[in-house]
Parts: C-alpha cells; sequence; structure tokens
C-alpha cells in the first residue's frame, strides 16, 4: 500500500470548518484514500472513502486532487466531539478483508 | 449495522498469566478479521490477520505463540496472550471487513501487573 504523510497535529475553532491535508504521491491507479478517525480511547472509525471524485457524506467531504496525489478531509462545521487522531490511508478497494496500515496520523484538537 | 463488539473491554493480570480476548461481528459474517495493538500515544500497529478456518497470518516480528489467534466462526475471533508480561499491557483492537470498508471494536485495554 502507497505511504502517506500527514501533519503531526492541527487546532481548528469550534463552529469552523477543519481541513486535514494528506500526501499520497505514490498512490496507485487503483487505490483509494479511505479516512479514519480515532477518539481518545477508542476503536477506528470509518469516515469516508473515495478513488478520484470529490465524496461526500453525513460526516465529511472529500476531495481528492486531479493527479491523485494528495487530497483533503473537510469537517464542515467542527464541533468539540470532532476531537480526535485522523487517519488518511490508501489501499486498493476490494473486500473489506484486506489489512490497513495506519500511519502516525493528524491530531486535531477543536477549541471551544 | 456493522457493529464489531470485544469483550473485555480492559482487563488487569498478573504476570505469567493468559488473557483471551473476543472479537464478534454482531450483524454481519467475517470470514477475515484482524487484531491490532496499540501504545500510548501511538498508532496502530497491524499484528495478525485471522482467517476462519485456517492459521492466522502474523506480522513480521509478532511472536505467533505468545499471540494465539482462533477463528472459530465467521462472527468470532480471539487472540490469547500467553504468559504475558508487563510489555504486552497496551489498547488490543480487533477489526472486521464487510464488502469495502472495515469496522472496528472498541478495543481492550489490557494491563500487566
Amino acid at each position: 500500500d502507497a505511504k502517506t504523510t500527514q501533519p503531526t497535529s492541527m487546532d481548528c475553532a469550534e463552529g469552523r470548518a477543519a481541513n486535514l491535508p494528506c500526501n499520497h504521491s505514490t498512490i496507485s491507479g487503483n487505490e483509494y484514500v479511505y479516512w479514519y478517525r480515532q477518539i481518545h480511547s477508542q476503536g477506528p472509525q470509518y469516515i469516508i472513502h473515495g478513488l478520484k471524485n470529490n465524496e461526500t457524506n453525513e460526516m465529511a467531504s472529500l476531495i481528492i486532487t486531479e493527479d491523485r496525489k494528495s487530497s483533503t478531509l473537510i469537517l464542515p462545521h467542527a464541533t468539540l466531539r470532532d476531537t480526535a487522531v485522523y487517519y488518511c490511508i490508501v489501499r486498493v478497494a476490494t473486500e473489506g478483508a484486506q489489512k490497513l496500515v495506519f500511519g502516525q496520523g493528524t491530531r486535531l484538537t477543536i477549541n471551544p | 449495522g456493522a457493529v464489531v463488539s470485544q469483550h473485555p473491554s480492559w482487563v488487569i493480570c498478573k504476570s505469567g498469566t493468559s488473557v483471551k480476548i473476543e472479537c464478534r461481528s454482531l450483524d454481519f459474517q467475517a470470514t477475515t478479521m484482524f487484531w491490532y495493538r496499540q501504545f500510548p500515544k501511538q498508532s496502530l500497529m497491524l499484528m495478525a490477520t485471522s482467517n476462519e478456518g485456517s492459521k492466522a497470518t502474523y506480522e513480521q516480528g509478532v511472536e505467533k505463540d505468545k499471540f494465539l489467534i482462533n477463528h472459530a466462526s465467521l462472527t468470532l475471533s480471539t487472540l490469547t496472550v500467553t504468559s504475558a508480561h508487563p510489555e504486552d499491557s497496551s489498547f488490543y483492537i480487533c477489526s472486521a471487513g464487510r464488502y469495502n470498508e472495515q469496522f472496528f471494536g472498541p478495543g481492550t485495554r489490557l494491563t500487566v501487573l
């Protein structure tokens, strides 16, 4: 799986949009970009994934650059409960029976 | 849907004893489950891939005789930490795959005294 690079930490004010970048310059054509987050002392939670088109769901939006070498996860109206470590992972989207390799992620702190 | 549970949520044991952690997919079947370990302030590290009806596949550096994995059914995988030592104290997390997603359990915090 391709390696990803994320900032170690970020801060965002409550109510503002949180934009989390991820670089994946060695991504292959058949690899998707997945985002998970982990709130302290809990298991990771799936957020969103995409291949090349921008994606949006009830939690977030995912913007993938045209060359697919980077992406941005957007939490449109961050709340205190969004404070977590966010992981960007790239992998082939076959059946779920494929391991995930976690990097260090970005520790996002939402401030009141 | 797609809920994964773990039991126990936390456990404290004495050094030298064995501890079993269960991972269940509550509303779907999973032929493959994964076990991760997470030390404080670190990321998740994959330990092994648990396959229903066959032997688990361990990542490099993970002792298969120390971390016994049994995938007894399509909804249950167990991780047994044998002869636990204080350095095995960690947060153990399992996951199960369905379609293109993986769903994680809430984790089990193991403390070895």
